[in-house]
């Protein structure tokens, strides 16, 4: 069963466009994340939220916001895509608890900016 | 400053044969490392998961091995198969509360028939 989902797994958007991607939980965790990772590099973070207290990465460009409404949902809005933005977008959870926590990834979604 | 290195950074092997890739940190506190598999596309998928007081973990054909005192980590995966090619990737948590996860750059690792 999927337990971190993406949608939609591909996107393409043109230059300037407004996009949102979208991911959702069935795990009941209470921190989500978003990291953007280009091609054969690590994932970096942008942002997370810790419940509803969003944490900004401080070189995550302004260009990039997000919204948790509920603990179930997040949202990446990118304001204005630059080709610089093309890139694989993650989405992570994890349970903050005594003893450490796993952290449970999306599959991604593929961003093209044309 | 907190940091995760592995080695090598890409590696070509037959199918069958065993490797080991390396991950050595520089995080403090230290909480847990994972090892994370990432087929290409898709999103990591947690291999296995070790805290300061264990040695080895194992998952079927990969196993881990954690020296908390060297700070180093490796990833022995046996008798490789065609669908091991993947990037491997190594992340270190600093502490038990936190949400911070310190990435590794990860091993490119291509299986060959």
């Amino acid at each position: 069963d999927a337990m971190v989902i993406q949608n939609p797994r591909y996107q393409v958007t043109q230059f300037g466009k407004p996009v949102t991607l979208s991911c959702s939980q069935t795990l009941n965790h209470n921190v989500m994340y978003w990291y953007q990772q280009k091609s054969s590099q690590a994932p970096k973070l942008l942002f997370h939220y810790y419940d509803k207290d969003f944490n900004n990465e401080a070189d995550t460009p302004d260009n990039f916001q997000s919204r948790r409404p509920n603990t179930s949902f997040c949202f990446l809005d990118i304001r204005s895509p630059g080709l610089g933005d093309a890139a694989m977008y993650l989405c992570a959870t994890s349970l903050i608890r005594p003893g450490g926590e796993t952290q449970y990834f999306g599959p991604g979604t593929r961003l093209l900016v044309l | 400053k907190n940091q995760v290195e592995q080695s090598p950074q890409s590696l070509i092997i037959l199918e069958g044969k065993n490797c080991t890739l390396q991950c050595n940190y520089t995080v403090s506190p230290f909480s847990n490392l994972r090892w994370y598999k990432q087929d290409t596309g898709r999103g990591p998928v947690s291999l296995t998961i070790m805290t300061f007081s264990e040695n080895t973990k194992s998952n079927g054909r990969y196993t881990a091995t954690l020296d908390a005192d060297t700070k180093q980590s490796s990833l022995h995966i046996t008798a490789s198969q065609l669908s091991d090619s993947a990037s491997y990737i190594c992340v270190v948590s600093p502490d038990n509360y936190g949400q911070n996860f310190v990435f590794g750059p990860g091993t490119r690792l291509s299986v060959l028939p």
